[in-house]
């Protein structure tokens, strides 16, 4: 079956840098497009940005762009993200995403906690 | 980048049809998916495309679209389906963009 499993908790300080992960298993990891959302705290879902995991291609928000890097490493199967200056807004759960059709797959997330 | 409007809350009495609108420009090119997310848990596909219900999704979740507007139709609302309901689209800037509503709140009364 078609799992996606993230890095664990964060705690980070301003200014700091956070890169998650996320392995996926159960299909063809160069098939599907992967994108990174997160989540505030009591805060609704927002996009962050889309790799391409068979040519590495990225596109990302608007918002994140400059702050974000999205990565992949084919031989395992794993996407990263990296979100760098970090401040107390950025905390969040952070989740990877297939988010095509039918195969609608979710991360566990991952809590990123930015704290002085 | 396109934006999606929800409506914050809405509330429904067991056993009724509630539905949930989901509205922006981006929905006159691309369908609406919709999630269904409860508390701790991550987001549930429940509709995507024109209407498709993926497998296990009980078929009382409906989806339909209208010029600027999709919705989620719910018939026959149960106390698990309390929760909160996320639109999201292709954003018709392309590149692949996605946008996400901004969540309504479902309350089963």
């Amino acid at each position: 079956q078609v799992q996606l499993v993230q890095s664990g908790a964060e705690v980070k300080k301003p200014g700091a840098s956070v890169k998650v992960s996320c392995k996926a298993s159960g299909y063809t990891f160069t098939s599907y497009y992967m994108h990174w959302v997160r989540q505030a705290p009591g805060q609704g879902l927002e996009w962050m940005g889309i790799i391409n995991p068979s040519g590495g291609s990225t596109s990302y928000a608007q918002k994140f762009q400059g702050r974000v890097t999205m990565t992949r490493d084919t031989s395992t199967s794993t996407v990263y993200m990296e979100l760098s200056s970090l401040r107390s807004e950025d905390t969040a759960v952070y989740y990877c995403a297939t988010l095509t059709g039918d195969l609608d797959y979710w991360g566990q997330g991952t809590l990123v906690t930015v704290s002085s | 980048s396109s934006e999606l409007t929800q409506d914050p809350a809405v509330s429904v009495a067991l056993g009724q049809t509630v539905r949930i609108t989901c509205q922006g420009d981006s929905l006159r090119s691309y369908y609406a998916s919709w999630y269904q997310q409860k508390p701790g848990q991550a987001p549930v596909l429940v509709i995507y495309g024109k209407n498709n219900r993926p497998s296990g999704i009980p078929d009382r979740f409906s989806g339909s679209s209208s010029g600027n507007t999709a919705s989620l139709t719910i018939t026959g609302a149960q106390a698990e389906d309390e929760a909160d309901y996320y639109c999201n689209s292709r954003d018709s800037s392309g590149n692949h963009h996605v946008v996400f509503g901004g969540g309504t709140k479902l309350t089963v009364l």
